[in-house]
């Protein structure tokens, strides 16, 4: 079945620490990737998205992704991170192979300790 | 005007009753979405309207009804729902219906079905 799996349920971080969010999806064919971001009371916004060209993407606050094809995965990477970067991330991936599919993970809480 | 608002923030509404939760969006974008998130969980893609016309509906219960008066608006109209459709309702939209889409999200409409 069709599907995009986040690994890392809930992270815990000390300020500063490098951070790895993982994405793997089980589509066939042409894909976009995205990363989005859920802060506290929030709604969801776009961190980066991935469509063709570079696999490296950087997106904002300092946040890339990295698309490997033979991997089927996307995965989130921060060098050092911030405790405003507390929240809730989830990939996403967009396909027209078949029918149009728009499927979020299920998602990652981030906590980052002061 | 980058945003998209929804209305009402929250709503609580026995199981016998008719409510309609609004969706607005000026950025001229020509995709609208409709998605269902239960709490810890990411969002799951209810209905998806294209150029004003419905052109997705994931399978979703006919006690929810979608509708688009024109390309800045779109309703969820709701009748006899159940304790279980108690989730957070968010609308997006994006520039089109393909796959080289971004999604911006509102803030989402907090339902509680009694």
């Amino acid at each position: 079945a069709q599907s995009v799996s986040q690994h890392n349920h809930h992270v815990i971080l000390s300020e500063a620490a490098s951070l790895e969010l993982g994405c793997n999806y089980s589509y066939g064919g042409t894909v976009n990737l995205f990363w989005y971001v859920q802060y506290p009371g929030q709604h969801l916004q776009l961190l980066l998205k991935y469509f063709s060209g570079d696999p490296l993407v950087k997106g904002i606050k300092g946040f890339e992704a990295e698309f490997i094809k033979s991997k089927f995965s996307f995965n989130l990477r921060k060098p050092s991170v911030q405790w405003s970067d507390t929240a809730e991330y989830f990939c996403a991936v967009s396909t027209t192979s078949g029918t149009y599919k728009y499927i979020f993970g299920t998602g990652t809480r981030l906590k980052v300790l002061a | 005007d980058t945003e998209v608002t929804q209305t009402p923030k929250h709503l609580v509404m026995g199981m016998t009753n008719k409510k309609s939760l609004k969706c607005e969006q000026h950025m001229g974008h020509r995709a609208m979405y409709w998605y269902k998130q239960k709490a810890k969980k990411p969002p799951e893609l209810m209905f998806v309207y294209s150029y004003e016309k419905l052109s997705i509906n994931e399978s979703v219960p006919s006690r929810f009804s979608p509708e688009c008066p024109n390309s800045s608006l779109l309703n969820l109209h709701l009748h006899a729902l159940q304790p279980e459709d108690s989730a957070l309702y968010l609308c997006a939209s994006s520039s089109d219906r393909g796959i080289y889409n971004e999604q911006f999200f509102g803030p989402g409409t907090r339902l509680t079905v009694l």
